[in-house]
């Protein structure tokens, strides 16, 4: 089993929508969660992160935690074109930063 | 958060050959890291760069092929020695730093190696 599990994608979501990417982990002890996006051909781009159970807004970006299933998640609310990107979940486990493998999302005008 | 560079920020190179990338930060940071991001694929952590000594290698990923330096809290260098063309990625230095009060990872521009 992989440390860290996206679903690969292409997630396509149509312009003002929600699009919600879901990342499970496998280390219980994680403490720290973080989303990255990165566009092609660029470096990875830190948009937000969690440490604590539920929920955490930041402009059109919400990441969720529920730590007893082992699930972090990001929604963007009335997504963009600029929003296409690949959106990487990364968690904290035993003082190493792993990755997921992103998931492509793909805003439709 | 930290302002990170990289040099080279591209190159073509021919199989055989070794190439240093620079990474330079902005503040000094205590833990770097080095990885590598191969088409397609998510990162994947080859190193951690410690000041000082010598540096600590994921599985797979070995010493004689990529020699780090550290010689102080802003600079690190990534060599990848003996190129073949599977080496062909995006090579990123990383850097954790303070947002908060929290520690959150910060990428540098990337490297992006192409051996023929």
């Amino acid at each position: 089993q992989k440390e860290v599990e996206q679903n690969s994608g292409p997630l396509s979501v149509p312009e003002g929508a929600i699009a919600s990417l879901n990342c499970t982990y496998s280390d219980r002890g994680s403490q720290s969660f973080f989303w990255y996006r990165q566009y092609s051909g660029k470096s990875p781009e830190l948009i937000m992160f969690i440490y604590s159970n539920g929920d955490k807004e930041d402009g059109r970006f919400t990441a969720q935690l529920n730590k007893a299933s082992q699930y972090v998640s990001l929604l963007i609310r009335d997504s963009q074109p600029s929003d296409s990107a690949t959106y990487l979940c990364a968690v904290n486990a035993a003082s190493k930063i792993i990755f997921g493998s992103g998931t492509r999302l793909s805003i439709r005008p | 958060s930290a302002v990170i560079s990289q040099k080279p920020s591209r190159d073509i190179c021919q199989r055989g050959t070794s190439l240093t990338i620079q990474c330079q930060v902005d503040s000094q940071v205590t833990m770097m890291f080095w990885y590598r991001q191969q088409p397609g694929q998510s990162l994947t952590l080859i190193a951690t760069a410690n000041q000082g000594s010598e540096a600590t290698y994921e599985s797979g990923f070995v010493i004689d092929k990529f020699p780090i330096s550290r010689p102080n809290l802003t600079f690190s260098t990534l060599t990848v020695s003996n190129m073949s063309p599977e080496d062909s990625s995006i090579y990123l230095c990383s850097v954790v730093g303070t947002s908060g009060s929290s520690d959150t990872q910060y990428f540098g521009p990337g490297t992006r190696l192409t051996v023929l």
